[in-house]
């Protein structure tokens, strides 16, 4: 079956600090993949994609890049600020569900001034 | 409106009694999901619809829970004789068409549902 596992959090870290939020998945055939954030008191919505194996999704300053050979999506910010506290969420899509995604359970990131 | 609207965004209610929960999708989007969220879960897909197509039930825990949709515009999750297990946070979704791994997904903010 398709399913997304993601590192437990909550996540604390300092500003400026280097982020890593880790997320591995298991689907048959080819998915895309996609890190998605919800910001306090907001719905949420998508901070990155890629659709191929070696492709990077990248926005804001988080990237994260498609490992076919580790089934990973691990998502990375060089730098953090305050303004990134939030959860965020690694979800996968198939192809053939047309959109319906599916996401794992979502880690919750701190970010002290 | 400018994004997804739900409502109620809180509802609290006794266990066997039914509740409606309501979504606006952005105007023009053709497709609407329903994903629940309970403590401590990621999100769990419910159903599906687009455009005038059979929507996909596939996720639905139970026949207690339905939704309906009016052409393309708002969509209505019924749970029928609520249960404990059903207090969680009900996300609705929309987007513009459901292409092959868009993923580009719009949420409401939620309705959050409490049984009691």
């Amino acid at each position: 079956g398709n399913s997304v596992t993601q590192m437990e959090g909550p996540v604390t870290l300092s500003e400026e600090a280097f982020l890593t939020i880790n997320c591995t998945y298991t689907a048959t055939g080819y998915p895309s993949l996609f890190w998605y954030v919800q910001y306090p008191g907001e719905g949420l919505q998508l901070l990155l994609k890629a659709t191929k194996a070696d492709d990077k999704g990248s926005n804001k300053g988080f990237e994260a890049t498609y490992r076919k050979e580790t089934t990973s999506f691990h998502l990375e910010k060089g730098s953090v600020q305050v303004s990134d506290s939030a959860v965020y969420f690694c979800a996968l899509a198939r192809g053939s569900t047309l959109g319906r995604l599916y996401f794992g359970r979502g880690t919750q990131l701190t970010v002290w001034p | 409106g400018a994004g997804v609207s739900q409502s109620p965004s809180n509802k609290v209610t006794e266990k066997g009694k039914d509740v409606e929960l309501r979504c606006d999708p952005i105007s023009g989007h053709t497709a609407l999901y329903w994903y629940r969220q309970r403590l401590g879960q990621g999100l769990e897909f419910l159903i599906y619809f687009q455009g005038n197509s059979a929507p996909d039930k596939s996720g639905l825990p139970s026949d207690r829970f339905s939704a309906e949709r009016t052409g393309e515009s708002v969509s209505t999750l019924t749970i029928q004789r609520t249960q404990q297990e059903d207090s969680a946070v009900y996300l609705c979704a929309s987007s513009l068409h459901a292409g092959r791994n868009t993923g580009e997904l719009f949420f409401g903010e939620g309705s959050r549902l409490t049984v009691l």
